[in-house]
């Protein structure tokens, strides 16, 4: 089983491009998680998806958009990058409800130059 | 919201030495706690979960964490620390979300060097 799969790993993109990071797991879990990590803050919640059909803004929505396009992918795009989206972007999976593990993809490392 | 605090961004241990990592958390109710750790360039892996069952938990590696009431905490401990353990690690609370999810509200980490 490879549990979460983020792809691509690494990414280098220009002011104002657009790009979309891909997840996709095989553990059959309902809710899917995008946050993302800046050194000295943890890591914080972009959007998630309850369960298949549903997304909502988590802690730090602006500039993203996702999209849960069956119940094993979840895909966070980027409309216009910006400098201050360069950051480690993880994927994570769960069962949902309180309380629950998460698990996590291995991340992707995005610069915006 | 709940919020976790992480007290020490480095700690520096030697081979063999006790390791603590320290995490007190805010929270109106029984908080459900966890650990987790980041090896370089990896993704975050799960150490071990508070679920209120008991109030030492036991988790992968030879770590454990005891949650205290009385003091908010739920501080990570390792009785001898080994070369491979040197990550970094995070406490983490969690909030039930709207539909049925759940937010993991994590503190900013604490990075643990192993000396020889």
């Amino acid at each position: 089983n490879a549990g979460v799969t983020q792809t691509p790993k690494f990414q280098v993109l220009k002011t104002g491009q657009s790009m979309t990071l891909q997840c996709a797991q095989d553990m059959n879990h309902n809710s899917m998680y995008w946050y993302r990590q800046d050194p000295g803050m943890g890591l914080r919640l972009i959007y998630y998806s309850a369960s298949e059909g549903t997304t909502d803004k988590g802690e730090v929505p602006n500039g993203y958009n996702v999209s849960r396009l069956n119940k094993r992918e979840f895909s966070l795009r980027l409309e216009s990058a910006a400098p201050s989206q360069t950051s480690v972007y993880f994927c994570a999976t769960g069962l949902g409800g309180d309380g629950n593990i998460q698990y996590f993809g291995a991340g992707t490392r995005l610069s915006v130059l | 919201a709940q919020s976790v605090t992480q007290l020490g961004s480095h700690v520096s241990v030697s081979e063999g030495a006790l390791v603590l990592l320290r995490c007190n958390y805010s929270s109106s109710v029984p908080p459900y706690l966890f650990w987790y750790v980041q090896y370089p360039n990896q993704g975050l892996q799960l150490l071990l979960k508070y679920t209120s069952a008991a109030t030492l938990v036991k988790g992968i590696n030879g770590f454990e964490a005891e949650f205290k009431k009385s003091e908010t905490s739920f501080h990570l401990t390792k009785p001898s620390a080994h070369m491979s353990d040197a990550a970094e690690y995070f406490c983490a609370v969690s909030d039930l979300l709207t539909g049925g999810g759940n937010k993991l509200t994590f503190g900013t980490g604490t990075q643990l060097k192993v000396e020889l």
